[in-house]
């Protein structure tokens, strides 16, 4: 089984502030884990993902996210906040089991950047 | 390029109804993905195919619900008797599989409302 826990329905953050959206997640093996924004009226789109390797990761629009597998977490982050990070942000997990594909999403975060 | 692309954007029905709603997944990509997204929740998985046929059905919730990909392209959800309790967002990702796990490439979704 697999899954994720986003604990913050909803995030502020002052502009050029660093910023924290938080992840846990539960799977039986090791994880592939996952960041997607979600902007109204629009489709998920893909941040960043951990597949092995360094510890933390780098994504599109400068976010990052650092992989703890002792707290089995994967926090997001960004150093400075701009209003247009705005938006729905979405976990996601798969397990590493051969002939696994789906995702398991969070419930997701409500990031929003106050000017 | 073109992205994965979902039609009609929205659907409004009867209860009972049958409705089919289509995706059109980024062209070359092997996998193809039907999420469903309830209000205020994450994408929860319905369905994977590996070209044409259906790899993993473990997330459709009955047998009113089905899905074809004839080709190996496009796809096609099918739910028979509509119930209010479909309502919702119904997404669909493609990913080219190439060895590594890939991400999974968002359509914008068709919001189906049954009445």
């Amino acid at each position: 089984a697999q899954s994720v826990a986003q604990p913050e329905d909803q995030v502020n953050v002052a502009e050029g502030n660093p910023l924290t959206v938080k992840c846990t997640y539960s799977v039986s093996g090791n994880p592939y884990l996952f960041w997607y924004v979600q902007y109204p009226n629009r489709g998920l789109q893909f941040l960043l993902k951990y597949i092995t390797g360094d510890n933390l990761v780098k994504g599109s629009y400068g976010f990052e996210a650092e992989f703890n597998k002792s707290q089995t977490s994967f926090h997001l982050k960004k150093p400075s906040a701009l209003v247009s990070d705005s938006a729905l942000y979405f976990c996601a997990v798969r397990d590493r089991d051969f002939g696994n594909e789906k995702l398991t999403f969070g419930t997701g975060t409500r990031l929003t950047i106050i000017p | 390029g073109a992205g994965v692309s979902q039609t009609p954007s929205n659907k409004v029905t009867e209860k009972g109804k049958y409705v089919e709603l289509r995706c059109d997944p980024i062209s070359g990509h092997t996998a193809l993905y039907w999420y469903r997204q309830s209000l205020g929740q994450g994408p929860e998985f319905l369905i994977y195919f590996q070209g044409t046929g259906a790899a993993d059905d473990s997330g459709l919730p009955n047998d009113r619900f089905f899905a074809v990909r004839p080709e190996g392209s496009v796809s096609t959800l099918k739910i028979q008797r509509t119930e209010r309790g479909d309502s919702a967002v119904y997404l669909c990702a493609s990913s080219s599989l190439g060895g590594a796990p890939d991400e999974q490439f968002f359509g914008p979704g068709t919001r189906l409302t049954v009445l």
